[in-house]
């Protein structure tokens, strides 16, 4: 069945460290796919996303390639803030699924 | 902008309580869901809706129920709490066309005693 597979946590990394969190999926369609990001104590709050093969989603200084040829969809950020800890997820949608990663937690120390 | 709120933020029940969450959203979104959040595990989906007096089981439907009488409320319901259901429980909304992305809301941690 389609799944989404992304790096186990947590990940702990100095302010201004380049971040990339791995994220692989196993759909049968043509999904689209997202990153969502959760802060201490709220929900999950959309992040980037992209809609087909070779889109690249970006936002906040975060990007992520939508690689067919892989099924992966890295998530990306050169120089992280301490604000940017949360925890990450990637999701897809296939027909009327969505399908979430389990999520890595991200501290960032100044 | 979407909102989607929940009733309680925060929540301590006692075993065997019934328990009732309520989400709320203001756009109109056809589609709702419930999940539940447990460290790693990820989000479970638990129910979902379509449309009014719609639902459909998702992944963990067992000891949970759900409402939806009106378009813009979708209720979930514990009808007798138990530990295991110790969880945060996150509502989210969609569109119909495109399945675009989900809008959640802020989530409520349920504690069962």
């Amino acid at each position: 069945g389609d799944s989404v597979t992304q790096m186990e946590g947590p990940v702990t990394l100095s302010e201004e460290a380049f971040l990339t969190i791995n994220c692989t999926y196993t759909a049968t369609g043509y999904p689209s796919l997202f990153w969502y990001v959760q802060y201490p104590g709220e929900g999950l709050q959309l992040l980037l996303k992209a809609t087909k093969a070779d889109d690249k989603g970006s936002n906040k200084g975060f990007e992520a390639t939508y690689r067919k040829e892989t099924t992966s969809f890295h998530l990306e950020k050169g120089s992280v803030q301490v604000s940017d800890s949360a925890v990450y997820f990637c999701a897809l949608i296939t027909g009327n699924q969505f399908y979430f990663g389990t999520g890595t937690s991200l501290t960032v120390i100044p | 902008d979407v909102k989607v709120t929940q009733s309680s933020r925060y929540l301590v029940k006692r075993t065997g309580e019934k328990v009732f969450l309520e989400c709320v959203q203001d756009m109109d979104h056809e589609n709702m869901f419930w999940y539940r959040q447990d460290p790693g595990l990820g989000l479970r989906l638990i129910y979902f809706s379509y449309d009014v007096k719609m639902k459909e089981k998702g992944d963990i439907p067992e000891g949970y129920s759900v409402s939806r009488e009106k378009k813009e409320r979708f209720s979930l319901i514990l009808e007798s709490a138990s530990t295991n259901q110790t969880s945060m429980y996150l509502c989210a909304t969609t569109r119909v066309e495109g399945y675009y992305e989900q809008y959640f809301g802020p989530g409520t941690r349920l504690t069962v005693t």
